[in-house]
C-alpha cells in the first residue's frame, strides 16, 4: 500500500526558469490537491481535480501557474518563470469521493523549491 | 470564508507532560470538517483525526484526545504523558461539506518536548 509520492523532493532554480513537479497519489483516490507552504505558516488551497477535471483555482495561482491531471492518474503543476516569492514547498494531497472511504486528505512529502 | 486561528505559535514542554493544543475556527456552513494533523521535521504531514460537526462526542487515541465544542467553535487536542517523538508542528484544519472540501489550515503550533 503506497502513500503519495511527489518528485523532485527538492529543486533548486535560477529565477525565469520553469520548473515541473509531479505528484502520484494514492491509487483509488479519485481526488488531488495541491498546496503551498511558506516558511512558518500553514498550507494554503492552490488547485483541486477531481479525475482529470480541475475543478476550482485559488486565487494564489497565477497565470504562470499550470496544473494537470491527464487521465486522472498522476498530476503536474508547472510554473513558468519562476520568481523568488514562488520559494515554498508544494504538497499534494489527495482523497476518495464521499461516500467511497474515508473523506481524509493523505499528504506526499512535498517538493521544496528555492529560487535563486 | 472559513478561518482557523491557532493563537499558540510555540510550545515547549518535559516529557511526560500533558499539553493541549488549541484551535478555533469560524465557518458560516452548518456542515464542516475539522482535522489535526501532525508534521515532523521530516515535513509530510500526517492525518491523526477528523470530526464532522453534527458529532460533538470527545474522542481519545491512546495517548491522544480531543474536545470538540460548537459553542465556542473550539476543537483543541490534547496530548498526555508527552514524549519526544511528538515534537512536531500540529495544524488545524477545516473544510466544508460541498464540491471540492479543501482544507484551510491554520498557522500551527511547534511543540517541542524535551528529555
Amino acid at each position: 500500500d503506497t502513500g503519495v509520492s511527489q518528485d523532485p523532493r527538492h529543486k533548486i532554480t535560477k529565477r525565469g526558469q520553469n520548473v515541473t513537479f509531479r505528484c502520484d497519489p494514492i491509487s483509488e483516490h479519485n481526488r488531488l490537491y495541491w498546496y503551498r507552504q511558506t516558511l512558518g505558516q500553514g498550507p494554503e488551497f492552490l488547485t483541486y481535480f477531481q479525475n482529470e477535471a480541475q475543478l476550482e483555482k485559488s486565487r494564489l495561482l497565477s497565470d504562470r501557474f499550470s496544473a494537470e491531471r491527464p487521465k486522472g492518474s498522476f498530476s503536474t503543476l508547472e510554473i513558468q518563470r519562476t520568481e523568488q516569492g514562488d520559494s515554498a514547498m508544494y504538497l499534494c494531497a489527495s482523497s476518495a469521493l464521499p461516500g467511497q472511504g474515508t473523506y481524509e486528505q493523505y499528504f506526499g512529502p512535498g517538493t521544496r523549491l528555492t529560487v535563486t | 470564508a472559513q478561518k482557523v486561528t491557532q493563537a499558540q505559535t510555540e510550545i515547549s514542554v518535559v516529557e511526560k507532560e500533558d499539553v493541549t493544543l488549541d484551535c478555533v475556527y469560524e465557518t458560516r456552513d452548518t456542515t464542516y470538517y475539522l482535522f489535526w494533523y501532525k508534521q515532523p521535521p521530516s515535513g509530510e504531514l500526517v492525518f491523526l483525526i477528523r470530526r464532522n460537526s453534527f458529532d460533538e462526542q470527545n474522542e481519545i487515541s491512546g495517548r491522544y484526545s480531543w474536545n470538540f465544542q460548537k459553542s465556542t467553535s473550539s476543537f483543541n487536542f490534547t496530548i498526555t504523558a508527552s514524549q519526544v517523538v511528538d515534537s512536531a508542528v500540529y495544524f488545524c484544519a477545516l473544510s466544508v461539506a460541498g464540491a471540492n472540501s479543501k482544507l484551510t489550515f491554520g498557522k500551527g503550533i511547534t511543540l517541542s518536548v524535551r528529555p
